[in-house]
């Protein structure tokens, strides 16, 4: 079965400190894969897609890299701030899924002041 | 330009209503998607259109009924909702490519808070 884990299901830090998000894919054959942040009661916001043949994605503070064969990958956010608090959702394309994307249950961030 | 938008925001309805929610894009996506999404849970998919012809309908029940009248609106219908269907609906479009399905970055809308009563 083609599954998506993210653990753990929360995580708490102080602010400035620097982190990594976690993912596992059961699957190695993917097309890619999507980092989301998700804002209490709001939409998804797309923060990095690693395509399969890439091995990472930076965006200002965040760097996402890719192992498809161990099945990993990692969200690093560089001096984390109180703004980065929200959930944050890895997604899988799997090859053959017909653009369904396989979601984790995502991680709950918090940043303290 | 990479927003997609949905209205309403947020929508109270009966048992017995006939409702619809919208999804709007300008990015010139040909791939649209709604997505259900229950507290505290991941996103789960609903419907594709690709084309503004329906690919993928994953055995959702028919009190929901999707459109997509042309290439920057999605709509969905609803009707004889049920309670367990109170939800966060959530829209999304992608690029999209007629030999293959799309595998591009999914820009999701800020959804609609569903709740029936």
């Amino acid at each position: 079965k083609q599954e998506v884990t993210q653990i753990p299901a929360a995580l708490s830090v102080p602010e400035g400190e620097n982190l990594v998000l976690n993912c596992s894919f059961t699957d190695s054959a993917i097309y890619n894969l999507q980092w989301f942040r998700q804002d209490p009661g709001k939409g998804l916001t797309s923060l990095l897609l690693i395509q399969s043949s890439q091995r990472e994605q930076t965006s200002g503070r965040l760097n996402a890299s890719l192992d498809k064969s161990s099945g990993r990958s990692t969200l690093y956010i560089a001096a984390s701030q109180p703004g980065d608090s929200a959930t944050y959702l890895c997604a899988v394309l799997y090859t053959g899924a017909n653009s369904k994307l396989t979601f984790g249950k995502g991680i709950t961030l918090s940043v303290r002041p | 330009d990479t927003e997609v938008t949905q209205t309403p925001k947020h929508l109270v309805m009966g048992m017995t209503n006939k409702k619809s929610l919208k999804c709007e894009q300008h990015m010139g996506h040909r791939a649209m998607y709604w997505y259900k999404q229950k507290a505290k849970k991941p996103p789960e998919l609903m419907f594709v259109y690709s084309y503004e012809k329906l690919s993928i309908n994953e055995s959702v029940p028919s009190r929901f009924s999707p459109e997509c009248p042309n290439s920057s609106l999605l709509n969905l219908h609803l009707h004889a909702l049920q309670p367990e269907d109170s939800a966060l609906y959530l829209c999304a479009s992608s690029k999209a490519s007629r030999r293959r399905r799309s595998t591009d970055t999914q820009y999701f809308g800020p959804g609609t808070r569903l709740t029936v009563l």
